[in-house]
């Protein structure tokens, strides 16, 4: 079983919409949790820390489910420029990050 | 500007020959990461350096070697005895010696195409 899985996509919304997907880890004793922003044939960049609590960063909100051993991303009032793959990515240890291998989302005018 | 820079950012390796990616970052971060993407896959990890003159065993380094002579530098060589070198290389760095903050800041990656 993979560490972190993610559905893919892609998520195709128009823009103004909300978007929301999950991300499953694996690993119960995981650390900490973050989402990741790569666009197409870049470098990924960290997006947003994913806390116990949920928080939020703008239109961009991230929530935590340790019982049930995912996260989530949700955006809201979708931007062309929102257009990316997201990935999931789960600390393991002081030393160690495991990426899911994305979903995209593309964002229509 | 302070950051990681990856070169080449593309290459054709012939089968059988080794080749090296070179990367340098002036954030003065004391660690640095290989990491290796596939389509469909998430990142996986290669080699890592906590240190200068120390580095780590990643997931998947069967076929890779690197050093760490410098603190701004950390190349990969992929030697002929990777079966499948095709992949989009990244090269990362860490504020701390491990990834505490989760914040890893990437070069713009090197794509590595054996032919």
């Amino acid at each position: 079983r993979k560490e972190v899985e993610q559905d893919p996509g892609p998520f195709n919304v128009p823009e103004g919409a909300t978007v929301a997907f999950n991300c499953t880890y694996s690993n119960s004793a995981s650390q900490s949790f973050f989402w990741y922003r790569q666009d197409c044939r870049k470098e990924p960049k960290l997006l947003m820390s994913v806390y116990s609590s949920g928080n939020e960063d703008g239109r961009f909100t991230a929530q935590l489910n340790r019982a049930s051993q995912y996260i989530s991303l949700l955006i809201r009032d979708s931007k062309l420029s929102d257009s990316a793959t997201y990935l999931c990515v789960v600390r393991l240890n002081d030393y160690k990050l495991s990426f899911g291998a994305g979903t995209t989302v593309t964002v229509r005018a | 500007d302070g950051g990681i820079t990856q070169s080449p950012k593309y290459l054709f390796r012939k089968e059988g020959q080794n080749v090296t990616l070179s990367c340098e970052q002036n954030l003065n971060h004391d660690a640095m990461y290989w990491y290796r993407q596939d389509p469909g896959q998430g990142l996986r990890l290669i080699y890592y350096s906590q240190i200068v003159n120390d580095f780590q065993k990643g997931d998947i380094a069967e076929g890779y070697s690197v050093s760490r002579e410098k603190k701004e530098s950390f190349p990969l060589t992929v030697t002929s005895a990777q079966k499948n070198p095709t992949a989009f290389y990244l090269c990362a760095s860490s504020i701390d010696q491990g990834v505490l903050t989760g914040e890893l800041f990437f070069g713009e990656g090197s794509r590595l195409t054996v032919l």
